[in-house]
């Protein structure tokens, strides 16, 4: 399968963990993006990188929230002291950085976090 | 503020039914519009439109963006129960943040038998 992958694909915890979650995007793809999705809401953008540098993060990504992508390939995004409104789905994507699919964002499963 | 607004955010209709689904959007330094198709999972690819007035078509679903009026629909005909999902309208821009895409809420549609 060369589609993006993500891990775990469920995760519980409770109030004041840490957590971490990993992306592997398709790899001809340099371009990385990680979103957050609550129920019956579109996806909300977090933070993007361009091969290993992460060029662009939103105001939803407070302290808690750090990203890396060290090698340009795969991301991990980990959340500290998780808070209960912390519980959404992370979803990551992947996408060329030129050419005619440069917006052609490709979605892994997601990753869904219940925080108890 | 940069947003998308789809319409209607829910639709029941029954198989063989013909539905459109409307994105209305304000952003700045628009450069494409995406369709996505989410199920119970991540969102699946539909498609990017860049030009006016052009149908983009695959099988039974079709799509057209219109820059004047700032809005795009999604057809799709002789509607089966496997096209029930929520349908994602998104936009990526130019310029400083065009690193993602905005999001619309979503419509979902529920296709009976």
């Amino acid at each position: 399968d060369t589609g993006v992958s993500q891990d775990p694909r469920h995760k519980i915890t409770k109030r004041g963990q840490n957590v971490t979650f990993r992306c592997d995007p398709i790899s001809e793809h340099n371009r990385l993006y990680w979103y957050r999705q609550t129920l019956g809401q579109g996806p909300e953008f977090l933070t993007y990188f361009q091969n290993e540098a992460q060029l662009e993060k939103s105001r939803l990504l407070s302290d808690r929230f750090s990203a890396e992508r060290p090698k340009g390939s795969f991301s991990t995004l980990e959340i500290q002291r998780t808070e209960q409104g912390d519980s959404a789905m992370y979803l990551c994507a992947s996408s060329p950085s030129a050419g005619s699919s440069y917006n052609e964002q490709f979605f892994g499963p997601g990753t869904r976090l219940t925080v108890l | 503020e940069d947003k998308v607004v789809q319409s209607p955010l829910s639709l029941v209709v029954h198989e063989g039914d013909t539905v459109t689904l409307n994105c209305s959007y304000e952003v700045t330094n628009f450069r494409s519009l995406l369709w996505y198709k989410q199920e119970k999972k991540a969102p699946t690819f539909l498609f990017m439109l860049t030009s006016s007035g052009i149908e983009k078509k695959s099988g039974r679903l079709s799509s057209i963006l219109d820059k004047k009026e700032l809005f795009s629909i999604l057809n799709i005909t002789a509607t089966q129960t496997g096209d029930s999902a929520v349908y994602l309208c998104a936009v990526a821009l130019y310029g400083g943040s065009q690193g993602n895409l905005i999001f619309g809420k979503g419509t979902k549609l529920s296709v009976k038998p």
